[in-house]
Protein backbone atom coordinates (compact mmCIF):
# COMPACT_ATOMS: atom_id res chain seq x y z
CA UNK A 1 0.00 0.00 0.00
CA UNK A 2 0.81 4.07 -0.55
CA UNK A 3 1.76 5.11 2.86
CA UNK A 4 0.47 9.18 3.35
CA UNK A 5 2.23 11.31 5.96
CA UNK A 6 1.27 14.88 6.47
CA UNK A 7 2.93 17.13 8.22
CA UNK A 8 2.51 19.05 10.71
CA UNK A 9 -0.22 16.83 12.51
CA UNK A 10 -1.63 20.23 14.12
CA UNK A 11 -1.43 23.64 13.49
CA UNK A 12 -2.66 27.02 15.82
CA UNK A 13 -3.10 30.01 12.92
CA UNK A 14 -5.16 33.10 13.46
CA UNK A 15 -8.31 35.11 10.91
CA UNK A 16 -6.12 36.31 7.85
CA UNK A 17 -3.09 33.74 8.20
CA UNK A 18 -1.61 31.90 5.30
CA UNK A 19 -1.79 28.49 5.99
CA UNK A 20 0.33 25.63 4.10
CA UNK A 21 -0.15 21.75 4.86
CA UNK A 22 2.10 19.25 3.39
CA UNK A 23 1.62 15.46 2.34
CA UNK A 24 4.18 13.70 1.07
CA UNK A 25 3.48 10.34 -0.54
CA UNK A 26 5.48 6.55 0.08
CA UNK A 27 6.34 6.29 -3.83
CA UNK A 28 5.36 8.49 -7.33
CA UNK A 29 1.68 9.39 -7.74
CA UNK A 30 1.91 11.89 -10.21
CA UNK A 31 -0.87 14.13 -9.77
CA UNK A 32 -3.44 11.62 -7.67
CA UNK A 33 -3.76 13.35 -4.84
CA UNK A 34 -6.78 14.45 -3.03
CA UNK A 35 -7.42 17.08 0.10
CA UNK A 36 -10.62 17.12 1.94
CA UNK A 37 -11.94 19.52 4.88
CA UNK A 38 -13.50 17.49 8.00
CA UNK A 39 -15.08 19.63 10.49
CA UNK A 40 -16.84 17.71 13.90
CA UNK A 41 -19.61 15.65 13.52
CA UNK A 42 -20.06 16.34 9.49
CA UNK A 43 -19.01 13.86 6.69
CA UNK A 44 -15.63 15.15 4.86
CA UNK A 45 -15.87 18.09 2.23
CA UNK A 46 -13.79 17.67 -0.96
CA UNK A 47 -11.34 20.34 -1.85
CA UNK A 48 -8.73 19.78 -4.07
CA UNK A 49 -8.90 16.99 -6.68
CA UNK A 50 -6.10 15.36 -8.98
CA UNK A 51 -3.34 17.66 -6.66
CA UNK A 52 -4.31 21.05 -7.96
CA UNK A 53 -8.11 20.96 -9.17
CA UNK A 54 -10.92 23.24 -6.82
CA UNK A 55 -13.97 21.03 -6.64
CA UNK A 56 -16.97 23.78 -7.22
CA UNK A 57 -17.81 25.62 -4.71
CA UNK A 58 -14.77 25.74 -3.16
CA UNK A 59 -13.74 29.07 -2.04
CA UNK A 60 -10.73 30.28 -4.55
CA UNK A 61 -8.69 31.00 -1.16
CA UNK A 62 -7.51 27.20 -1.19
CA UNK A 63 -5.05 25.92 -3.88
CA UNK A 64 -3.27 22.97 -4.07
CA UNK A 65 0.04 22.26 -5.77
CA UNK A 66 2.63 19.57 -6.32
CA UNK A 67 3.02 16.30 -7.79
CA UNK A 68 5.41 12.78 -7.78
CA UNK A 69 5.69 12.57 -3.97
CA UNK A 70 5.36 15.71 -2.27
CA UNK A 71 2.19 18.06 -1.95
CA UNK A 72 0.80 20.77 -0.64
CA UNK A 73 -2.32 22.65 0.56
CA UNK A 74 -2.51 26.53 0.83
CA UNK A 75 -5.75 28.45 2.19
CA UNK A 76 -4.36 32.12 1.23
CA UNK A 77 -6.24 33.91 4.05
CA UNK A 78 -7.66 31.71 7.09
CA UNK A 79 -11.43 32.40 7.50
CA UNK A 80 -13.14 31.41 10.55
CA UNK A 81 -14.82 28.23 8.57
CA UNK A 82 -11.42 26.93 7.62
CA UNK A 83 -10.92 25.95 11.24
CA UNK A 84 -11.07 22.19 10.76
CA UNK A 85 -9.03 18.33 10.13
CA UNK A 86 -7.65 18.28 6.53
CA UNK A 87 -6.73 15.09 5.36
CA UNK A 88 -4.81 14.12 1.70
CA UNK A 89 -5.97 10.75 -0.37
CA UNK A 90 -3.84 9.36 -3.06
CA UNK A 91 -6.28 7.57 -6.14
CA UNK A 92 -3.31 6.02 -7.95
CA UNK A 93 -4.55 2.78 -7.14
CA UNK A 94 -6.73 0.72 -4.77
CA UNK A 95 -6.87 0.94 -1.58
CA UNK A 96 -6.62 4.94 -1.59
CA UNK A 97 -4.83 5.85 1.64
CA UNK A 98 -5.50 8.78 3.60
CA UNK A 99 -2.96 10.74 5.60
CA UNK A 100 -3.35 11.18 8.95
CA UNK A 101 -4.69 14.67 8.93
CA UNK A 102 -4.04 17.58 9.95
CA UNK A 103 -5.84 19.65 12.51
CA UNK A 104 -5.93 23.51 11.95
CA UNK A 105 -7.35 25.63 15.15
CA UNK A 106 -7.04 28.82 16.78
CA UNK A 107 -4.41 30.32 17.81
CA UNK B 1 -33.38 15.85 -2.01
CA UNK B 2 -29.94 13.93 -0.58
CA UNK B 3 -27.87 12.27 -2.62
CA UNK B 4 -26.60 9.56 -1.00
CA UNK B 5 -28.50 8.58 2.63
CA UNK B 6 -27.29 5.97 4.96
CA UNK B 7 -29.12 3.79 7.40
CA UNK B 8 -29.41 4.81 11.46
CA UNK B 9 -26.72 4.24 14.20
CA UNK B 10 -25.95 0.77 14.95
CA UNK B 11 -24.90 -1.05 18.43
CA UNK B 12 -22.95 -3.97 18.56
CA UNK B 13 -21.49 -6.66 20.72
CA UNK B 14 -17.80 -7.95 19.94
CA UNK B 15 -18.09 -10.95 17.67
CA UNK B 16 -21.00 -10.17 15.87
CA UNK B 17 -21.71 -8.55 12.35
CA UNK B 18 -22.88 -5.35 11.27
CA UNK B 19 -24.61 -4.60 7.55
CA UNK B 20 -25.01 -0.39 6.77
CA UNK B 21 -26.96 0.81 3.69
CA UNK B 22 -25.99 3.88 1.55
CA UNK B 23 -28.88 5.12 -0.70
CA UNK B 24 -28.52 6.94 -3.98
CA UNK B 25 -30.55 9.34 -5.79
CA UNK B 26 -30.31 12.66 -7.87
CA UNK B 27 -27.91 10.80 -10.26
CA UNK B 28 -27.09 8.10 -12.05
CA UNK B 29 -26.47 5.64 -9.65
CA UNK B 30 -24.92 2.14 -11.35
CA UNK B 31 -22.07 4.68 -13.48
CA UNK B 32 -20.03 6.05 -10.51
CA UNK B 33 -18.12 3.93 -8.06
CA UNK B 34 -19.61 4.05 -4.27
CA UNK B 35 -16.51 3.60 -1.30
CA UNK B 36 -17.03 3.14 2.15
CA UNK B 37 -14.28 5.27 4.83
CA UNK B 38 -14.54 5.33 8.57
CA UNK B 39 -13.35 7.58 10.81
CA UNK B 40 -12.54 6.00 14.51
CA UNK B 41 -12.42 8.17 17.68
CA UNK B 42 -9.23 10.46 17.95
CA UNK B 43 -8.03 8.98 14.91
CA UNK B 44 -7.75 9.62 10.89
CA UNK B 45 -10.11 8.52 7.75
CA UNK B 46 -9.36 4.86 7.08
CA UNK B 47 -10.45 3.53 3.28
CA UNK B 48 -12.45 -0.03 3.40
CA UNK B 49 -13.20 -0.37 0.08
CA UNK B 50 -15.37 0.48 -3.57
CA UNK B 51 -17.80 -1.37 -5.41
CA UNK B 52 -18.87 -0.13 -9.39
CA UNK B 53 -22.58 -0.59 -9.23
CA UNK B 54 -22.90 -1.17 -13.01
CA UNK B 55 -21.11 -4.84 -12.62
CA UNK B 56 -20.38 -5.00 -8.79
CA UNK B 57 -16.47 -4.51 -9.61
CA UNK B 58 -15.08 -4.80 -5.65
CA UNK B 59 -11.92 -3.57 -4.25
CA UNK B 60 -11.26 -4.03 -0.33
CA UNK B 61 -8.08 -2.57 1.74
CA UNK B 62 -5.89 -5.80 2.49
CA UNK B 63 -6.52 -4.10 6.72
CA UNK B 64 -9.93 -5.85 5.98
CA UNK B 65 -9.63 -8.46 3.51
CA UNK B 66 -11.67 -11.36 5.15
CA UNK B 67 -13.96 -9.66 7.21
CA UNK B 68 -15.67 -7.07 4.60
CA UNK B 69 -18.39 -7.58 2.31
CA UNK B 70 -19.34 -4.75 -0.18
CA UNK B 71 -22.20 -4.85 -2.32
CA UNK B 72 -24.78 -3.09 -4.65
CA UNK B 73 -28.92 -3.71 -5.10
CA UNK B 74 -29.17 -1.86 -8.59
CA UNK B 75 -32.97 -2.37 -8.65
CA UNK B 76 -32.82 -0.12 -5.34
CA UNK B 77 -29.60 2.40 -5.61
CA UNK B 78 -28.37 1.00 -3.09
CA UNK B 79 -24.76 0.40 -1.56
CA UNK B 80 -24.18 -2.06 1.12
CA UNK B 81 -21.15 -2.77 4.07
CA UNK B 82 -21.00 -5.94 6.24
CA UNK B 83 -18.23 -6.09 9.06
CA UNK B 84 -17.70 -9.39 10.48
CA UNK B 85 -16.25 -10.51 13.82
CA UNK B 86 -16.90 -6.62 15.06
CA UNK B 87 -14.42 -5.76 17.48
CA UNK B 88 -14.39 -2.69 20.22
CA UNK B 89 -11.45 -0.63 17.97
CA UNK B 90 -13.97 -0.98 14.73
CA UNK B 91 -16.50 1.93 17.03
CA UNK B 92 -16.06 4.46 14.41
CA UNK B 93 -18.06 6.60 12.23
CA UNK B 94 -19.13 4.71 8.94
CA UNK B 95 -18.89 6.71 5.81
CA UNK B 96 -20.52 6.17 1.88
CA UNK B 97 -19.13 8.18 -1.01
CA UNK B 98 -19.61 8.63 -4.88
CA UNK B 99 -16.35 8.78 -6.69
CA UNK B 100 -16.15 10.86 -9.02
CA UNK B 101 -13.20 10.75 -12.21
CA UNK B 102 -11.63 13.48 -13.20
CA UNK B 103 -9.80 13.73 -16.80
CA UNK B 104 -9.50 11.16 -19.35
CA UNK B 105 -10.60 7.42 -19.32
CA UNK B 106 -9.05 5.20 -18.39
CA UNK B 107 -6.60 7.47 -16.89
CA UNK B 108 -9.03 9.11 -14.34
CA UNK B 109 -8.76 10.79 -10.96
CA UNK B 110 -10.67 9.51 -8.48
CA UNK B 111 -11.82 11.68 -5.86
CA UNK B 112 -14.79 11.51 -3.63
CA UNK B 113 -17.33 14.27 -4.02
CA UNK B 114 -20.51 13.49 -2.46
CA UNK B 115 -20.82 11.74 1.22
CA UNK B 116 -23.35 10.12 3.07
CA UNK B 117 -24.64 11.91 6.46
CA UNK B 118 -21.86 8.95 8.24
CA UNK B 119 -23.82 5.97 10.43
CA UNK B 120 -22.29 5.33 14.11
CA UNK B 121 -21.39 2.38 14.75
CA UNK B 122 -20.55 1.59 18.62
CA UNK B 123 -19.07 -2.31 19.27
CA UNK B 124 -19.34 -2.71 23.21
CA UNK B 125 -20.09 -6.04 25.41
Amino acid sequence: DIQMTQSPSSLSASVGDRVTITCRASQNIGSYLNWYQQKPEKAPKLLIYSASGLQSGVPSRFSGSGSGTDFTLTISSLQPEDFATYFCQHSLKTPYTFGQGTKLDVK
Amino acid sequence: EVPLVQSGPEVRKPGESLNISCKGSEYNFITYWIGWVRLMPGKGLEWMGIIYPGDSDTRYSPSFQGRVTISVDKSIRTAYLQLSTLKASDTAMYYCARLKGYGENPYYHYAMDVWGQGTMVTVSS
